[in-house]
């Protein structure tokens, strides 16, 4: 069935340097690659996205890379500090009978050092 | 500023029992969904709705059931609560579309079935 592979499934870094998380997808009809955010014992927030007819978009210290060849997105933050510390999922969209079907990655924890 | 509510933050129940999750937004959003948070498995999707009694299955559907009489509520039911179906419970809407858009979650319910 369709699945959505991440890693690392957490990731130390030190604040200042860069966090680069990845996720890998089967399903070749998907089109629409959302990335959220949880922090500790809060909902899922939105905080990038990208559609297949774009390769990369940035948004301040946080990116993301799109491959639909090899079916691999990326998610790149820099200069990272201590309240990018949280979960971090991608996903994958594609439409579905009247709406649109989205299959989540397991999950990154990120935790950054002061 | 999209609001998701959800019925209880917090809910004990017992084996057998039948249990009714709910699920209210205010944006006028027609896609709403029903996910289950576990540790190492992401978010998975149980079901969801593109439309006032429209329902489609998602991963993990088996034991639950939803409905959706009205626009703004989504409502999923444990029809005989078992120990597995301990989770976080995360309901979600999104506008209909057929690019993908931003889901908005709600606060989840943590149930615990003993």
């Amino acid at each position: 069935g369709e699945n959505v592979e991440q890693h690392p499934s957490t990731l130390s870094v030190q604040e200042g340097d860069s966090a680069v998380i990845k996720c890998t997808y089967s399903d070749s009809a998907s089109n629409y690659f959302p990335w959220y955010k949880q922090e500790l014992g809060k909902r899922p927030q939105l905080i990038i996205d990208i559609r297949s007819n774009v390769g990369e978009k940035k948004d301040q210290r946080i990116a993301v890379t799109l491959n639909k060849t090899a079916k691999h997105f990326s998610l790149h933050i820099t200069e990272t500090q201590p309240e990018d510390s949280a979960v971090y999922f991608c996903a994958a969209s594609r439409v579905n009978t009247g709406g649109f079907k989205t299959i989540f990655g397991a999950g990154t924890r990120l935790f950054v050092k002061a | 500023d999209v609001k998701v509510t959800q019925s209880s933050r917090y809910l004990v129940k017992r084996t057998g029992e039948k249990v009714f999750l709910e699920c209210v937004q205010d944006m006028d959003h027609e896609n709403m969904f029903w996910y289950r948070q576990d540790p190492g498995l992401g978010l998975r999707l149980i079901y969801f709705s593109y439309d006032v009694k429209m329902k489609e299955k998602g991963d993990i559907p088996e034991g639950y059931s939803v409905s959706r009489e009205k626009k703004e509520r989504f409502s999923l039911i444990l029809e005989s609560a078992s120990t597995n179906q301990t989770s976080m419970y995360l309901c979600a809407s999104s506008l209909i579309g057929a690019l993908g858009n931003e889901q908005f979650f709600g606060p989840g319910t943590r149930l615990t079935v003993l």
